[in-house]
């Protein structure tokens, strides 16, 4: 079964720096996608980011960025000056042929 | 302790039909989200529900749909008269309390023919 390990339940970051959020995952697939979502207090869940394992090359999308260890299986979320509307839960997600796991999420808080 | 557990794993209903789908949280986790990726597209919340209270349905549908979480036994995401549109993985998750970590169930496929 593919699980999906985030281990920090909670981070805190200062405004303007920048906080990476660790992701962790199990499988034996060598072809998938993963996913880092982030969920504000409205509840409405936005796709931050996404990588295809096939692509080396990191997914980068303004200021989030990440960094994808195939070999290490691991999958973290940098979020380069932080903005106070980053404070949210970001969840880690992994998806192989339709079937989709989460990570429990971390809650990042950003200080001002 | 058994993750968060859905089923069936996969429904297929025709249209018209009612779909009913099952979330059994965590032990010791009161409160439920209910969440529906349609292909092609991300996560969207549906609702939240705490023990036999509906804390936020605001992402989810006027009509068909509805929720429940009673006192005893799972939670119950009900959509009647299915549509081809509701064909879709819907995802429930647990936690312990508002605003904590959220323990995702493998996803109940819906398809509706």
């Amino acid at each position: 079964a593919q699980t999906v390990t985030q281990s920090q339940p909670e981070m805190s970051v200062q405004e303007a720096e920048t906080v990476t959020l660790s992701c962790t995952y199990d499988t034996s697939e060598s072809d998938y996608y993963l996913f880092w979502y982030k969920q504000p207090p409205s509840r409405q869940m936005i796709l931050v980011i996404r990588q295809e394992a096939y692509k080396q090359q990191n997914a980068t999308e303004n200021r989030f960025s990440v960094n994808f260890q195939k070999a290490a299986k691991s999958f973290s979320l940098k979020i380069s000056d932080s903005q106070l509307g980053d404070a949210a839960m970001y969840f880690c997600a992994y998806e192989n042929n339709n079937d989709m796991r989460f990570g429990a999420g971390t809650r990042l808080t950003v200080k001002p | 302790n058994a993750g968060v557990m859905q089923n069936p794993r996969h429904l297929v209903r025709r249209r018209g039909q009612e779909a009913r789908l099952r979330c059994s949280p965590m032990k010791g986790h009161s409160h439920v989200y209910w969440y529906r990726q349609l292909p092609e597209e991300g996560l969207k919340f549906m609702v939240y529900l705490q023990k036999e209270n509906i804390i936020d349905e605001s992402g989810m549908p006027k009509e068909r749909f509805s929720a429940e979480f009673p006192k005893e036994g799972p939670s119950i995401l009900r959509i009647q008269q299915v549509v081809r549109g509701d064909s879709a993985a819907y995802f429930c998750a647990s936690s312990p309390q508002m605003g904590t970590e959220q323990y995702f169930g493998p996803g109940t496929r819906l398809t509706v023919t």
